[in-house]
């Protein structure tokens, strides 16, 4: 599994972008990059994934980038309820995850 | 769709006995179920991946004969901490997943709180 890197914390206000990056540099061709979201004493929920493509579902964008050694997560319109912390994972498909540190949004009203 | 439960929520023991977690998938079969641990202000680290019939593989420092890992069923999968002490007092979170999904499902955790 990609060693990922992201920022300890990060700050949005309410209705704004939230844009949360992640290095994976090591990633290998054959493995996904995935974004999960932990709120406060809950089990992780999905957010989004994809390989080298751009993807874009009802909750967030992900962009990665051409070399794939890096991605962005962007939540378009945070709320309050999107603070938690965010989990960028790399790896091939249902295979073991290997949470790093994460990044701890927290959207300001 | 795809919802995964644990069993309790919350628990908490004197130290020296034994508590079981269940984590059932609830919708689905589950081929595979993992269990992680998560301490106050960390990442959830995972301890061991389990497939329906087969033994449970342990990641590097997780003590096999401390977490008994069961996985009887497609949709049944126990973890019990055994002579539990104040150091095993944790969040576990266990998972599952089956070879046509692309994700794993979480369950709500269990808080284990050891006396």
């Amino acid at each position: 599994d990609a060693k990922t890197t992201q920022p300890t914390s990060m700050d949005c206000a309410e209705g704004r972008a939230a844009n949360l990056p992640c290095n994976h540099s090591t990633i290998s061709g054959n493995e996904y990059v995935y974004w999960y979201r932990q709120i406060h004493s809950q089990g992780p929920q999905y957010i989004i994934h994809g390989l080298k493509n751009n993807e874009t579902n009802e909750m967030a964008s992900l962009i990665i980038t051409e070399d794939r050694k890096s991605s962005t997560l962007i939540l378009p319109h945070a709320t309050l309820r999107d603070t938690a912390v965010y989990y960028c994972i790399g790896t091939s498909g249902t295979y073991k995850y290997i949470f790093g540190t994460g990044t701890r949004l927290k959207v300001l009203a | 769709g795809a919802v995964v439960s644990q069993h309790p929520s919350w628990v908490i023991c004197k130290s020296g006995t034994s508590v079981k977690i269940e984590c059932r998938s609830l919708d689905f079969q589950a081929t595979t179920m993992f269990w992680y641990r998560q301490f106050p202000k960390q990442s959830l680290m995972l301890m061991a991946t389990s497939n329906e019939g087969s033994k449970a593989t342990y990641e590097q420092g997780v003590e096999k004969d401390k977490f008994l890992i069961n996985h009887a069923s497609l949709t049944l999968s126990t973890l019990t901490v055994t002579s539990a002490h104040p150091e095993d007092s944790s969040f576990y979170i266990c998972s599952a997943t089956v070879l046509a999904a692309n994700e794993q499902f979480f369950g709500p955790g269990t808080r284990l709180t050891v006396l």
